[in-house]
Formats: structure tokens, sequence, C-alpha cells
């Protein structure tokens, strides 16, 4: 099964851009969709978007849809989220996910003056 | 967004009992293939979530046949028939069948 590792946890101010990566370790990356989920203190999990990983082609949720951007490297089987335009809300524990089977560790992101 | 409400929030379990968990959709989760994208997911303390249910009942490997997922249309069960102690933790189901993809509040599972 595949092993998702992500990068680690980061601080960032309002209005400011935070990029999470999140490495796979198994020969079916390339045919694999990533999702991004993210899970806010004491709410409910969040869709945030996903990739498929042999075409590129992307799917944000509408909410994110001007601030985020999932890239993958295949040559590193490394999948990006960017989130730009971060405010207090956006703090939360960000989760990449394959295929909804294997999830990485989450990587907690805290946005604050 | 299809909104997936999950009853109750909290359940309180006794070990070697039984336990369910309802999962209600505001729309219909028949795909136009025929398939109803319908997952359950658990997270441990401290961990990150796993699937245990795909498209309704189906488990996934590794998964103790104690856990069982049933339902059609829009209203669906998670079923433990003998709760463990490594079961506690929150469980949240997840539709995929409409754009996007929402969860459950989750309901959390304890030992009384």
């Amino acid at each position: 099964q595949m092993q998702l590792v992500q990068s680690g946890p980061e601080v960032r101010k309002p209005g400011t851009s935070v990029k999470v990566s999140c490495k796979a370790s198994a020969f079916t990356y390339s045919s694999s969709a990533m999702q991004w989920v993210r899970q806010a203190r004491g709410q409910r999990l969040e869709w945030i978007g996903w990739i498929v990983v042999g075409s590129g082609d992307t799917n944000y949720a509408q909410k994110f849809q001007e601030r985020v951007t999932i890239t993958r490297d295949m040559s590193k089987s490394t999948t990006y989220m960017d989130l730009t335009s971060l405010r207090s809300e956006d703090t939360a524990v960000y989760y990449c996910v394959a295929d909804w089977t294997a999830w990485g560790q989450g990587t907690l992101v805290t946005v604050s003056s | 967004d299809v909104v997936m409400t999950q009853s109750p929030l909290s359940l309180p379990v006794t070990l070697g009992q039984p336990a369910s968990i309802s999962c209600r959709s505001s729309q219909s989760l028949v795909y136009s293939d025929g398939n109803t994208y319908l997952n359950w997911f658990q997270q441990r303390p401290g961990q990150s979530p796993r699937r245990l249910i795909y498209k309704v009942f189906n488990r996934d490997s590794g998964v103790p046949d104690r856990f069982s997922g049933s339902g059609s249309g829009t209203d669906f069960t998670l079923k433990i028939s003998r709760v463990e102690a490594e079961d506690v933790g929150i469980y949240y189901c997840m539709q995929g069948t409409h754009r996007p993809p929402t969860f459950g509040q989750g309901t959390k599972v304890e030992f009384k």
C-alpha cells in the first residue's frame, strides 16, 4: 500500500501563502488520484481538491478555487498544495490522501499574526 | 453541496457489545453508473483517518469483519458487531457521488 509522508508544520501570517508537500513511496503513484483534505480543530473533514497524477488534471472545491493550486512532480513522486491569501480560519491540519485509502500523517498549518 | 448528517455525535459503548452509527445525505448518493459512493472512515486518537468501508458495504483490506456497512439512497449505517478496545475514535461518513466530496460531522465512540 502507498505510504505518504508530508512536510512539517508551518506558521504563517495572514495574507501570506503556504506550500505543503506529500511524498509517495509506491510504484503506483503515477496511476493515483491525490486528494487534499483539511481538518480544523473540532470541525469535520473538508475536501480541498484533487489531482489525477498521470494527467495532471485538477479539480478544486469552489470555496478554495481562487486560492489553491495542487501540482505534482512525478520524478519525485511528490504532490504539492499551495494555499494563498491565508487567514486565521485556514488554521488546520492538512492531509494528502491517495485514492482515499492511504493518508499522510497530516501537516499543521497555523495562521496567526 | 451535499450535506451529510450523522447520529449520534457521541456514542458511549460497552466492550463486547454492538454499536451502530447512522449517516443521512441531503440527496440520493446513487451515481449514474449505478454505484453508491458512500465511505466510512475511522480516526483513532492522534492518528490520520483510515477508510473502513467503501461503496456502502465493501470492507477495505485488513478491516475486521465486525465492521459492516449497509444502506441505500440517502440512509446509511455503520455497525460494529462487538466493540473492542481499539475501536475507540471518531467515525466519519463521506459521500463521493457528488462534487465536492463531503463528510459527516463525525461520531465519537468512547467507552462508558
